[in-house]
């Protein structure tokens, strides 16, 4: 029934590594987003896919890729991670002309 | 910079009291809206008030909008431990249903 789903839940990885995370909405929606939540709480936007185009892209550095195979997922690929990209990073979806977002319970990222 | 700047950071009442949480932003938005995190957890959408609405409510939640001062409000209305949590607002402007999202508020309610 889970309606946004991420995992892992939980990644441990050493600097200089480069690792995935995967999201999948099962609510049909057109538009999936990811963003990244620091340890003071404060979310940002990351990345925005509509029907598999990528429609927002923040300011991130390129070592972040978002690759969206079809409408239901979106995954976040990070290469040559660093101390500083440590946080929680959330997936979320949404329905075109319906601004409400359906958030997945997160991916806490620790980079050592 | 960030949008939305919220006040008090943190609330902690009584269960039955009223929290009131607020959230002001710097330029135009088509819609804001309210977010829940609970400790551990994804966001939960609360409510959403468009530019043109005022007020709004939802349950025990009341939300109002003043664009001239670029400010909102969450009250939630005899409140229970179960709404201890983070609460967010987000402001949306437009362009691809981009949200941007305050610095939240901590409430606890305590029993």
């Amino acid at each position: 029934d889970t309606a946004v789903s991420q995992t892992p839940k939980y990644l441990v990885t050493q600097m200089g590594n480069d690792k995935s995370i995967k999201c999948e909405q099962n609510l049909g929606h057109d538009t999936m987003y990811w963003y990244k939540q620091d340890s003071k709480k404060f979310l940002k936007i990351m990345f925005s896919y509509n029907n598999k185009e990528l429609i927002i892209n923040e300011t991130v550095p390129n070592r972040f890729s978002p690759k969206s195979p079809d409408k239901a997922h979106l995954n976040l690929h990070i290469n040559s991670l660093e101390l500083g990209d440590s946080a929680v990073y959330f997936c979320a979806s949404s329905q075109t002309s319906v601004e409400t977002q359906y958030f997945g319970p997160g991916t806490r990222l620790t980079v050592l | 910079s960030q949008q939305g700047e919220e006040d008090p950071q943190a609330l902690s009442i009584q269960e039955g009291e009223n929290a009131t949480m607020n959230c002001s932003y710097k330029t135009s938005i088509n819609n804001l809206q309210w977010y829940r995190q609970n400790s551990g957890r994804g966001l939960v959408h609360l409510i959403l008030i468009r530019s043109n609405e005022r007020e709004k409510h939802s349950g025990r939640l009341r939300v109002t909008l003043d664009t001239s001062k670029k400010s909102s409000s969450l009250l939630i209305t005899a409140s229970r431990a179960a709404d201890t949590a983070s609460y967010f607002c987000a402001t949306g402007t437009g362009g691809g249903n981009k949200l941007t999202f305050g610095t939240g508020t901590q409430l606890k309610v305590e029993l």
